[in-house]
């Protein structure tokens, strides 16, 4: 057990919906990642938060956001989905947003199915 | 843009040591080399990193050249539960934010 938590761990939606994926940190950890896995496409950064604000942007779609809240949590949004969304969405957490030992620890993803 | 060369995959029998193979020619002086491991669809695993000197924890050991070129992951004793892809991966520093950038892995299947 990492101590990063996400929910919901399975989610099933149509086309054109929009879903919320939520992640708490490990305790502690001031910084947030969340990454995109799909079949064809390997574990891509989609965008980093750092004790609420934006720190780094990867490949992230205009339809997803995300954000940082004052208790630390992220929730990633997603929006007007399409079936190539169809993915594991995996968060991270760290103590810090860089430096030695900056270990990045991985929560156990949120599979989310586009219909 | 990963920074990492790695096999495609390995075999490896129960009970040997299993070594695996990385190489990171353009890695810079201040940069980590970190492995991760993916069991199935479950969320990467930290394992171990290292800078210029060889590190041990619990799970691995990281033997990197003194040129830095390369490393080596060795599991000293698979099983049947270490097969998994293990990413090998140099850490991205830009601006105030070091993202980790996972290439295709090498996939490690441990054989009875």
């Amino acid at each position: 057990d990492s101590g990063v938590t996400q929910t919901p761990k399975h989610l099933i939606t149509a086309t054109g919906q929009r879903v919320t994926l939520r992640c708490s940190p490990r305790s502690g950890d001031l910084s947030v990642y969340w990454y995109q896995q799909s079949l064809d496409q390997g574990l891509q950064f989609l965008i980093q938060y750092y004790n609420g604000e934006e720190r780094a942007k990867g490949n992230i779609l205009e339809r997803f956001s995300a954000q940082q809240f004052p208790d630390l949590h992220s929730e990633l949004n997603l929006s007007s989905l399409e079936l190539g969304d169809s993915a594991l969405y995996f968060c991270a957490s760290s103590r810090i947003s860089r430096g030695a030992g900056n270990t990045i620890y991985f929560g156990e993803g949120s599979w989310l199915t586009v219909v | 843009d990963a920074k990492t060369t790695q096999p495609p995959s390995m075999d490896c029998a129960e009970g040997r040591a299993a070594n695996l193979p990385c190489n990171h020619s353009t890695i810079s002086g201040n940069e980590y080399v970190y492995w991760y491991r993916q069991i199935h669809s479950q969320g990467p695993q930290y394992i171990i990193h290292g800078l210029k000197n060889n590190e041990t924890n619990e799970m691995a050991s990281l033997i990197i050249t003194e040129d830095r070129k390369s490393s080596t992951l060795i599991l000293p004793h698979a099983t049947l539960r270490d097969t998994a892809v293990y990413y090998c991966i140099v850490r991205v520093a830009q601006g105030g934010s070091e993202k980790l950038v996972f290439g295709k892995g090498m996939k490690l299947t441990v054989n009875p």
